[in-house]
């Protein structure tokens, strides 16, 4: 389970207020995605990332944003034009596809934000 | 994009008997589907992946199908355990493609 930290565990925010979720890794992976998870939905797509100072929206960007300065970390920020941000959020990192075969992917214990 | 599509949502066996998730997907180029287990509380984790030039790999108790022809794949745990419950995610990704679709998951509960 190591090798992949996220913080908080627990996170509250007023309406209005954006919020900086962490996602650190010491794998030496150069991918990195951010999940949401919601009952029922399984885990979408936020952003991803294949490398230092590039990403690229997933699924359900609107309303977040990321930056990945440096390898071992891509913070999320979920901003205020969110409109329902109370979720489950994910981080996950792996090597890159090989050959075109995608790897495995290591997720992070993950963050609980509540909107209040 | 890949719309991948996960049944059933619930499951629930009795201990010794025999689980199968099944899962279908629209993009005909996909070609590697991983499976997670999320236990409560915990995040997910890799139980076993399938990629497109095989039919049917197993690992002890767990063993995954792939029909690239009907595109779906399933998972089968035999002689489940009280361990084994969990939401289980089947998922799936294209050639060259760094994003993974999931299923909406499923619950399995093994009664004991």
């Amino acid at each position: 389970d190591g090798g992949i930290t996220q913080s908080p565990k627990y996170l509250f925010r007023k309406e209005g207020q954006n919020v900086t979720l962490s996602c650190e890794q010491n794998l030496n992976h150069d991918a990195m995605y951010w999940y949401r998870q919601d009952p029922g939905q399984g885990l979408r797509l936020i952003y991803y990332s294949q490398i230092v100072n590039d990403f690229q929206k997933g699924d359900i960007a609107e309303g977040y944003s990321v930056s990945r300065e440096k390898k071992e970390s891509f913070p999320l920020t979920v901003t205020s034009a969110q409109k329902n941000p109370t979720a489950f959020y994910l981080c996950a990192s792996s090597i890159p596809p090989v050959g075109g075969r995608l790897r495995e992917q290591f997720f992070g214990p993950g963050t609980r934000l509540t909107v209040l | 994009g890949e719309n991948v599509e996960q049944h059933p949502s619930t499951l629930s066996v009795q201990e010794g008997d025999s689980a199968v998730i099944k899962c279908t997907y629209s993009d005909s180029a996909s070609n590697y589907f991983p499976w997670y287990k999320q236990e409560l509380g915990k995040r997910p984790q890799l139980i076993i992946d399938i990629r497109s030039n095989v039919g049917e790999k197993k690992d002890q108790r767990i063993a995954v199908t792939l029909n690239k022809t009907a595109k779906h794949f399933s998972l089968h745990i035999t002689e489940t355990q009280p361990e084994d419950s969990a939401v289980y995610f089947c998922a799936a990704s294209g050639r060259g493609d760094y994003k993974l679709s999931f299923g909406a998951g499923t619950t399995v509960t093994v009664r004991a």
